[in-house]
């Protein structure tokens, strides 16, 4: 089966300028996760989709960062405005349900904000 | 809250030698525990799981023990490879949303 595929790969912006991100999980994996990984640091989690509903989104930094999962599928994840700690790797990953742990992870995006 | 410490890197092994990496852990309730790998230039992949108490998981040659006693789950392999340098990632979930929380990796270089 295909993997999880996320776009772009590479990113570099301005401090201050807006990035979105994108992620295509498997399909039929209802369940689709935001992580954000510093340089050093395990990945954190950001936002977590259940379908097109949000099921956990305490550690996402809402006055900058945005997410949405239309029709259950595809995600964005959007950063406005940037700031230089935003600088890391987004990964995305999804799950047939939340409850199976069978997480598959994209290689990510690494964004670096200069 | 939910918390996981692993022990800092980078280990340097030869090939063929004995590994352990520690990890413990601090959660509410029951966790499921985890081992994630991530090669250079490559993705997170799960290594091996455990889901209960004084489970083994294994996979490729590695092994951890959920200890509830101890609240650890350390990754052990008895004669490591060249191809098994990497960063390796111990995570727990819990019943709550099923979200990973990792812990900040431990990076090992084997050398031949």
């Amino acid at each position: 089966e295909a993997g999880v595929a996320q776009s772009p790969r590479y990113k570099i912006i301005e401090k201050r300028q807006s990035v979105a991100f994108w992620c295509n999980p498997i399909s039929g994996h209802a369940t689709l996760y935001w992580y954000q990984q510093i340089l050093g640091q395990g990945p954190k989690l950001l936002i977590q989709f259940q379908n097109n509903g949000v099921v956990d989104d305490s550690q996402l930094p809402k006055d900058r960062f945005s997410a949405e999962r239309l029709k259950g599928v595809d995600s964005t994840l959007k950063i406005q405005p940037a700031k230089l700690e935003d600088s890391a790797v987004y990964l995305c990953a999804s799950s047939l349900t939340g409850g199976d742990y069978g997480y598959t992870f994209g290689s990510g995006t690494r964004l670096t904000v200069v | 809250g939910n918390s996981v410490t692993q022990m800092e890197g980078p280990v340097t092994l030869s090939e063929e030698a004995f590994l352990t990496i520690n990890c413990t852990y601090t959660a509410t309730g029951y966790p499921s525990l985890f081992w994630y790998v991530q090669y250079p230039g490559e993705g997170l992949q799960l290594l091996l799981k455990a889901t209960k108490a004084d489970d083994k998981g294994s996979n490729k040659g590695f092994e951890a023990t959920y200890r509830k006693e101890t609240t650890s789950f350390h990754l052990e392999k008895g004669s490591v490879q060249v191809s098994d340098s990497a960063v390796y990632f111990c995570a727990l979930s819990t019943n709550s949303g099923y979200a990973l929380n990792f812990g900040k990796g431990t990076s090992l270089l084997v050398t031949p």
